[in-house]
């Protein structure tokens, strides 16, 4: 059974970082691109990023771009995400999802982590 | 960047037939996958490749893509349906994934 367990939500002030880590377990991690996709209160789902299976290929959603840096440790098989500059609009609740390639679905999602951005 | 647009909310009564679509320019020459999240729960994905169950969904949800629409469509709805449903593509012209706003879907 695939899991997945993120960690490192929280408070944090504007212009804070934070890291976030996604733990898996239950499939080869080291085959599967894996994705951010984050949910502000009430809101819907927003796409950040993506990452290949090797690590070599991630792309960004525009709004975060320059701000977070996606990537992943095959040998834990574990992904992160490093958030920088961190705004209010930040603030969403963040899931790490398996991909089954850098273009294509996201057959399994984990429960997330709460990053709340304010002063 | 390419937008998808779903309706906000449909309403359908037990045992119909609900059909929640996702517009997009020429939508049809992409891969739509349909997501549902229930309150207070991760999503999860109920059709992918425009029409594809993944093991364990029930055949009552079902999937079209043609054009400038994609539909999801759940037959023989049931309470436990209600939940918000999401399209999702990827964009090759921005390396971008793309969601629509999402339909609320509600089981009166």
């Amino acid at each position: 059974e695939v899991q997945l367990l993120e960690s490192g939500g929280g408070l944090v002030q504007p212009g804070g970082s934070l890291r976030l880590s996604c733990a898996a377990s239950g499939f080869t991690f080291s085959s599967y691109a894996m994705s951010w996709v984050r949910q502000a209160p009430g809101k819907g789902l927003e796409w950040v990023s993506v990452i290949s299976n090797s690590g070599g290929t991630t792309f960004y959603a525009d709004s975060v771009k320059g701000r977070f840096t996606i990537s992943r440790d095959n040998s834990k098989d574990t992904l992160y995400l490093q958030m920088n500059s961190l705004r209010v609009e930040d603030t969403a609740v963040y899931h790490c999802a398996k991909a089954w390639a850098v273009a294509g679905r996201l057959d399994s999602w984990g429960q997330g982590t709460l990053v709340t951005v304010s002063s | 960047s390419y937008v998808l647009t779903q309706p906000p909310s449909v309403s359908v009564a037990p045992g119909q037939t609900a059909r929640i679509t996702c517009g997009g320019n020429n939508i049809g020459s992409k891969s739509v996958h349909w997501y549902q999240q229930k309150p207070g729960q991760a999503p999860v994905l109920v059709v992918y490749d425009d029409g594809d169950r993944p093991s364990g969904i029930p055949e009552r949800f079902s999937g079209s893509n043609s054009g400038s629409t994609a539909t999801l469509t759940i037959s023989r709805v049931e309470a436990g349906d209600e939940a918000d449903y999401y399209c999702q593509v990827w964009d090759s012209s921005s390396d971008h994934v793309v969601f629509g706003g999402g339909t609320k879907l509600t089981v009166l």
